[in-house]
């Protein structure tokens, strides 16, 4: 069984720079695995912000952005806002099969 | 504009079936792979499987193998998530989302004697 592993939790001032980071279970996460970023706030439905490791919807906010660092997928947000404050989920794909890691509740405080 | 709409909250009994759509609108539906993902109450995403509605192939997740069944009707632009026999287990919100970051608003799905 893959597992994806993320941090439970993160905390930032407003106006600050957060990495989260994305494991995978079976190595070093590389482009092949089509890193996907995703913010979810409460009642809501997710919203992609990040496909293919660091490639940006239409939507995404400029102050998001996706890379690999040290074997890890990450998400860096620069220039924290308040309504950042959500929960964010990565996903890999292994092959024909897609896998979410745990989440990230990141706080901005 | 691209969109994909779910169908209504249900509530079911334990052993009852079950059938929600996600109608995806504004785009060539065929070109574009759909998934689900379930959410339990409190809880993180979990990716259940993926449907190509050009050809209906069908993947799933080891989690949700057996356990549900992922089809599409290319004519009406819809796929569905569905189960032949409901536990309370099942509970939970689902959500379907295809290529190119759109999510659906998601199905409550509650299931309770």
């Amino acid at each position: 069984q893959t597992v994806v592993t993320q941090e439970p939790s993160l905390t930032v001032s407003p106006g600050g720079t957060v990495t989260l980071t994305c494991a995978s279970s079976t190595g070093a996460v590389t482009s092949g695995y089509y890193p996907n970023w995703f913010q979810q706030k409460p009642g809501q439905a997710p919203r992609a912000l990040i496909y293919s490791t660091s490639n940006k919807h239409s939507w995404t906010p400029a102050r998001f952005s996706g890379s690999l660092l040290g074997g890890k997928a990450a998400l860096t947000l620069s220039g924290v806002q308040p309504e950042d404050e959500a929960e964010y989920y990565c996903l890999l794909y292994y092959g024909g099969a897609r896998v979410f890691g745990g989440g990230t509740k990141l706080t901005v405080l | 504009e691209v969109q994909l709409v779910q169908s209504g909250a249900e509530v079911k009994k334990p052993g009852e079936s079950l059938k929600i759509s996600c109608k995806g609108s504004g785009y060539s539906f065929t070109s574009y792979w759909i998934g689900w993902v379930r959410q339990m109450p409190g809880k993180g995403l979990e990716w259940m499987g993926i449907i190509y509605p050009g050809d209906s192939d069908t993947r799933y997740s080891p989690s949700f193998q057996g356990q549900v069944t992922i089809s599409a009707d290319k004519s009406i632009s819809t796929a569905y998530l569905q189960w032949s026999s409901l536990k309370a287990s099942d509970t939970a919100m689902y959500y379907c989302a295809s290529a190119g970051g759109y999510w659906g608003q998601g199905t409550l799905v509650t299931v309770s004697s």
